[in-house]
Parts: C-alpha cells; sequence; structure tokens
C-alpha cells in the first residue's frame, strides 16, 4: 500500500511559466511533508518542508501547499528554468509520538523544462 | 566540505558474495539511514540509525544488515546478495533535532548490480 503517491510520472513546461508538481497521501498520521530534487547521477537534496500546522511555506521561487482536508500538497515553481529540470520527490513522515525518524517517499516527477 | 560519501560508487558481483557499502559523514549528525531506489517505485528505507549502537528497520530491511559503531559511519552489508537486491543505494544524514528526517543530506548513490 503506497502511502505516498506522486501520479504523475513527468511534466513538461515552458521556461517562465509555472510547474505544479502534487503529491497525495493516505497515512492521516503523516504530519510533515517534504519536497527533494534529484539530478541524475547525483544523490536527492532538499527543497522545501511544511509542517502539517501551516497551509503553506515559500522559499523563493518554491512553494508548498498543503491541503490536510483533501491529503493532498502541491510543489510550485515560478518562474521555472531550465536547471529546475530534475525528478522530484515528493515525501512524508509523521513528526510527533518520537516516529520522526522515518521518511517515506512517492514515486517521483520527472520535470522537464523547455528553453 | 560538509559531505556524505558512499564507497564504492558502482558493484558488479555475483549471487551469495557478501558484500560491503561503506557510509561516511564529516557533518556530526546523530541520523543516519539507507534508502534504496528502484524504477517505479520511487525512494524506500532500508535501516535508520539514530545514534552509535540504535539502529531499526525501515520499510524494506530483509537481506540487509547495518551497523553503527561509530557516529561517522554506517556501513550496509549484504551477506549473501541476489539480483533482487540490483538497485541504486543511497546513504542520508542528519541532525536529530528538531526532527531526524528534516533536511537530510544524501550521498552520491552506489549502484549495485547482483549477477
Amino acid at each position: 500500500d503506497q502511502q505516498v503517491k506522486q501520479n504523475s510520472p513527468s511534466l513538461s513546461v515552458q521556461e517562465g511559466r509555472i510547474s505544479i508538481l502534487n503529491c497525495d497521501y493516505t497515512n492521516s498520521m503523516f504530519d510533515y511533508f517534504l519536497w527533494y530534487k534529484k539530478y541524475p547521477a547525483e544523490g536527492p537534496t532538499f527543497l522545501i518542508s511544511i509542517s502539517s500546522i501551516k497551509d503553506k511555506n515559500e522559499d523563493g521561487r518554491f512553494t508548498v501547499f498543503l491541503n490536510k482536508s483533501a491529503k493532498h500538497l502541491s510543489l510550485h515553481i515560478v518562474p521555472s528554468q531550465p536547471g529546475d529540470s530534475a525528478v522530484y520527490f515528493c515525501a512524508a513522515t509523521r513528526n510527533s509520538g518520537g516516529s520522526n525518524y522515518k521518511l517515506t517517499f512517492g514515486k517521483g516527477t520527472l520535470l522537464t523544462v523547455n528553453p | 566540505e560538509a559531505q556524505v560519501t558512499q564507497n564504492p560508487r558502482y558493484l558488479i558481483t555475483v549471487t551469495g558474495k557478501k558484500l560491503t557499502v561503506t557510509c561516511s559523514q564529516n557533518m556530526n549528525h546523530e541520523y543516519m539511514s539507507w534508502y534504496r531506489q528502484d524504477p517505479g517505485l520511487g525512494l524506500r528505507q532500508i535501516y535508520y540509525s539514530m545514534n552509535v549502537e540504535v539502529t531499526d528497520k525501515g520499510d524494506v530491511p530483509e537481506g540487509y544488515k547495518v551497523s553503527r559503531k561509530e557516529k561517522r559511519n554506517f556501513p550496509l552489508i549484504l551477506e549473501s546478495p541476489s539480483p533482487n537486491q540490483t538497485s541504486l543505494y543511497f546513504c542520508a544524514s542528519s541532525f536529530i533535532a528538531p526532527r531526524a528526517t528534516d533536511t537530510q543530506y544524501f550521498g552520491p548513490g552506489t549502484r549495485l548490480t547482483v549477477l
């Protein structure tokens, strides 16, 4: 049973436009969410995170939105740049109750930003 | 330079021949973890460690062992590798506070092929 789902394996956008990557989760115990970016032949790198007490977190061109009732989060990249082309992983964890040590990842979405 | 290093980066071996993939971090992180990445499955956690001599299973621990004798090192051991352990392996580390899964630093990956 996949607890973190990224239903779009790939996404292609034009440079300068908005990229929206989606992620759904099924485990209501998850209360902290992260996005990682991964280039080929490299390890994933942390991008942005959000706690379940918030519905939005912004860092420069990257914004993550969380809709707890829908168990859905999204990553917005504005404006998109060719260097953003990578695989993006959504991840979730349970921060409360001392369980903040297991990270569950989605399958990833390949973002391609065309010049 | 703060980093997580893994060795070897590439390994081709045969079924049943014991192997160890080393992981080392120079950031004094308490938390370390191993993941495997497979096509269509994303990243899955194998084992993690909260500190020296403290290890626990992730989601896919079967066929793997780990040890944490020193804070900086977290080797992954395959006692009797099988072809279904052919995968891309990532080691990661982070501080425990505020949460163990917060902004994990990933190594560059080890591509393992078991024939």
